[in-house]
Parts: structure tokens; sequence; C-alpha cells
């Protein structure tokens, strides 16, 4: 099956450093990515939407300054966390739509574990 | 009230038991249905879709009641390897969205 990536898997900095994420398509092209964030005990709760060649849709609540999202190739979303603080430690995971003749199906990322110290 | 309902459970249950989860969701125009499992510390991965018919996989059973807007799975001749977190998980027209339940906790014991 489809294939996403993710990196880093994990990453630890302190606070009021900027972290970036990348998601990338292994073996289709997304021109739709999805980023997500996970609390312990949580559901998966959709942060943004990122569309290939133009801006990001942001759920509400989501502070589009502090997440930057990037979709600039079919195959590569990458998430910012900018100026991370303790309470921006979380799983992020990506998934990546791949649309095809039957239908569509969205492929996860194995996701990113951040802890901000 | 949550787009998407599910008992957190954890449902505790020995190898070889029948276990059956329940999701409700809020919005009538959803129309795709799935369940995911995620394992403990790791990304949520497809199980089934659901459909109005209903539909089985190997030993997984989905059933989508769109009067009663709830969604169930069935897991029969349960396995240890079965021991997860089940998302149910709700999409609606017209939209990217994926709407995800916070998962029912299924541990199986020997």
């Amino acid at each position: 099956g489809a294939v996403v990536s993710q990196h880093p898997s994990w990453v630890i900095c302190k606070s009021g450093t900027s972290v970036k994420i990348e998601c990338r398509s292994l073996d289709f092209q997304a021109t739709t990515m999805f980023w997500y964030r996970q609390f312990p005990k949580q559901s998966l709760m959709l942060m943004a939407t990122s569309n290939e060649g133009s801006k990001a849709t942001y759920e509400q609540g989501v502070e589009k300054d502090k997440f930057l999202i990037n979709h600039a190739s079919l195959t590569l979303s990458t998430l910012t966390v900018t100026s991370a603080h303790p309470e921006d430690s979380s799983f992020y995971i990506c998934s990546a739509r791949d649309l095809q003749e039957g239908g569509e199906t969205q492929y996860f990322g194995p996701g990113t574990r951040l802890l901000v110290l | 009230r949550k787009e998407v309902e599910q008992d957190p459970g954890p449902f505790n249950v020995p190898e070889g038991a029948t276990v059956a989860f329940n999701c409700t969701y809020s919005n009538s125009a959803s129309q795709s249905f799935f369940w995911y499992r995620q394992d403990c510390r790791k990304e949520p991965k497809l199980l089934m879709s659901v459909y109005s018919s209903g539909n089985e996989d190997g030993r997984f059973t989905a059933q989508l009641n769109r009067a009663s807007q709830y969604i169930s799975l069935l897991i029969r001749d349960s396995k240890l390897s079965d021991s997860a977190t089940y998302l149910c998980v709700v999409k609606s027209l017209n939209t990217d969205k994926l709407i995800f339940g916070t998962g029912t906790r299924l541990q199986v014991f020997p």
C-alpha cells in the first residue's frame, strides 16, 4: 500500500525554538495533505489542510502564524512550529490523500513526537 | 456534543471472545465511515471502510445504521494481537476532513 513518511520521528527542543516536521508521500502524488495533533488519551484533532501550491486551510482555534505549513510539491508538506512552548508538546501526525478511480484513501505518516522543555 | 462519540473502554476480553464496539455521529450529512486501528504511540491505520449494506473482512464485521446514526464493529475470535485502540472515523460529503472519535481501547488477555 501507499506509504507516507515523516521526519523527524521525535524531537526534543528548548522553549522558544522552531521545529520543522516533514511529511512525504513516497509512491503517490498528494495534492492534499492533512496535519493532525494528538494529546495523550485524546483523539486526533485536525489542525489544517495543506493544499499543494496554495495556502493551507486552518481549523478554528489553530494559529496560522504559529503553525506554518508549506506544501511546495506534490509529495512534500512541512509543518513548522514556531517559538515552541511546552504546551505544544504533542504527537503530530500527517496524512496524505491518494485519489484513485474508485475513491480516495488517506494514508497516515508514523507521526512525530515533540517535547518542548 | 462531540461529532463522533465512542465509549473509551477499556474492553478487557479473553482470547477467542467476541466483542462489539459502537460509535454515534451527530452530522446527518456524513457520507463515509471508517474504522481505524491505532496501536500505542503509533499512527492510525485503516482497518475497514463501513458500507450501508454492512461488510465483513475475516473476523471483523462493520455495520452502519443511518437512521440511528451509529456504526458498529464486531470482532470475532479475538486474538492477543487485536489489542489496540479502535477509532471510529466519519467524513462528510464534499469535505476533505476526517472526524475522529476518541477511540475505544481493547485489551485481549490470554
